[in-house]
């Protein structure tokens, strides 16, 4: 049983640029929450995704924006880089019913130049 | 605004020992609790979680206790492994369920002596 995949594994881009990460849930789960971890902070919410639509957002800017399809899988995009937009981000699956219980992906590393 | 924090960020114990990681939250409407384990390079792992009508729960070498009076949350690991080597993260989440993000505090590194 595979667990929460995501890709790439690290990224690098320039400031202004778009990025896209993406994240495959754990088998049998069927929403997806993305999180932003900063060098030595815990993760930050940013946003939840179910049945292919945003259900809450946390404080995070409109540059940040999501998708989820049918199978469930999801992306996080990221547009108009900044240096502060560097970090670890990652991808949580959860069943809609347990959502306290989320498993999470490896992460993407993501830096910005 | 109201978040979940650790009064530690190193723990240092010797190898069989208990370990004890402490958190602080101050949303008195959050109603999971959970402990996360993360390895350098690895996404947080869950290790157990509790619910705010408990005051205790149990898994394999691991214990939450959760105190409601003073907003205090801990986790307790039995005969302390060069494995528990990690940052430990408690999370938690609002009631309410569905649609609920968790909020995660610093961390605590625990470092285990050999």
């Amino acid at each position: 049983d595979a667990g929460v995949t995501q890709s790439p594994t690290h990224l690098i881009k320039t400031r202004g640029q778009q990025v896209t990460l993406r994240c495959s849930p754990k088998s049998g789960h069927d929403t997806v929450s993305w999180y932003q971890q900063a060098l030595g902070q815990g993760p930050q919410f940013i946003f939840q995704y179910y049945e292919e639509e945003e259900r809450q957002r946390g404080n995070f800017p409109d540059r940040f924006s999501g998708h989820q399809f049918p199978n469930y899988s999801s992306e996080l995009n990221v547009n108009a880089l900044l240096l502060g937009d560097s970090a670890l981000y990652l991808c949580a699956s959860s069943h809609y019913r347990i959502t306290y219980e989320q498993y999470f992906g490896p992460g993407t590393r993501l830096t910005v130049t | 605004g109201e978040s979940v924090g650790l009064h530690l960020p190193t723990l240092s114990v010797q190898e069989g020992d208990n370990s004890i990681i402490n958190c602080a939250y101050s949303n008195s409407a959050s109603d999971y609790f959970i402990w996360y384990k993360q390895e350098s390079g690895k996404g947080p792992q869950f290790i157990i979680d509790i619910r705010s009508n408990m005051d205790k729960r149990q898994g394999q070498r691991v214990t939450v206790l959760l105190n409601k009076t003073v907003k205090h949350l801990s986790l307790q690991i039995a005969a302390t492994q060069p494995g528990d080597s990690a940052v430990y993260f408690c999370a938690e989440q609002g009631y309410g369920g569905g649609a609920d993000g968790l909020t995660f505090g610093k961390g605590t590194h625990l470092i285990i002596q050999p």
